[in-house]
């Protein structure tokens, strides 16, 4: 079974310039995430996915990041425009989340490593 | 809130015992995890154990969970020149929800020949 896809791996651009990250999820897992790891640091949530609607953005900067699941499989993260503090690997997880369960593993993507010059 | 600690380096000999070490602040916390990362690669989940527990083994990895104290480690048994990567401490809890991860800035486990 293939794992959390996500693409492309690196992605270089210059300082003011859109950029988006591609995530598809493990086949049925109806909860998505991404996360910023910035270098030296754990993971740290941006937004949650349950199936399309996205329940927890509270750590999403809305003047530059968005992000959506129109059909509630893969996710795009779009930054507009990328600043030079954005370098760093955006990480997409997934997980099947079952009702009364309270845990649920979440299965990370390799990243997208972004370097903004 | 949550906070996570871990020291930042630990190296040992190849054939050694690897203890890593984390300490969180939230009393309420349900599961902590400890998730390993290779240089480019995304994490992987090592294992987790549930706060009404004392401590979990899993071949050559031993957790304890000193609830009083809020300190979690990681044993790993016969470290491998392969066990070398980054370990993240990480926690969720019942003041948020269960899915919210709160990692600590990661050990870099280097385990020399």
């Amino acid at each position: 079974e293939a794992g959390v896809v996500q693409s492309p791996r690196y992605k270089i651009i210059e300082k003011k310039q859109p950029v988006a990250f591609w995530c598809n999820p493990i086949s049925g897992h109806n909860t998505l995430y991404w996360y910023l790891q910035n270098l030296g640091q754990g993971p740290e949530l941006l937004i949650r996915y349950e199936n399309e609607e996205a329940v927890d953005d509270s750590q999403l900067p809305k003047d530059r990041f968005s992000a959506e699941r129109l059909k509630g499989v893969d996710s795009t993260l779009k930054i507009q425009p990328a600043e030079l503090g954005d370098s760093a690997v955006y990480l997409c997880a997934s997980s099947l989340d079952l009702r009364g369960e309270t845990y649920n593993e979440q299965f990370f993507g390799p990243g997208t490593r972004l370097t903004v010059l | 809130g949550e906070d996570v600690e871990q020291s930042l380096f630990l190296s040992v000999r190849e054939g050694d015992s690897s203890v890593i070490n984390c300490t969180y602040t939230d009393s309420s916390s349900t599961y902590l995890y400890w998730y390993k990362q290779e240089p480019g690669a995304g994490l992987q989940l090592l294992t987790y154990i549930f706060s009404n527990m004392d401590m979990k083994q899993d071949q050559r990895l031993t957790v304890l969970l000193n609830k009083k104290d809020k300190h979690l480690s990681l044993r790993i048994a016969d470290t491998q020149t392969g066990d070398s990567a980054i370990y993240f401490c990480a926690e969720t809890y019942s003041g948020g929800s269960n899915y919210k991860l709160t990692f600590g800035k990661g050990t870099l486990l280097t385990v020399n020949p």
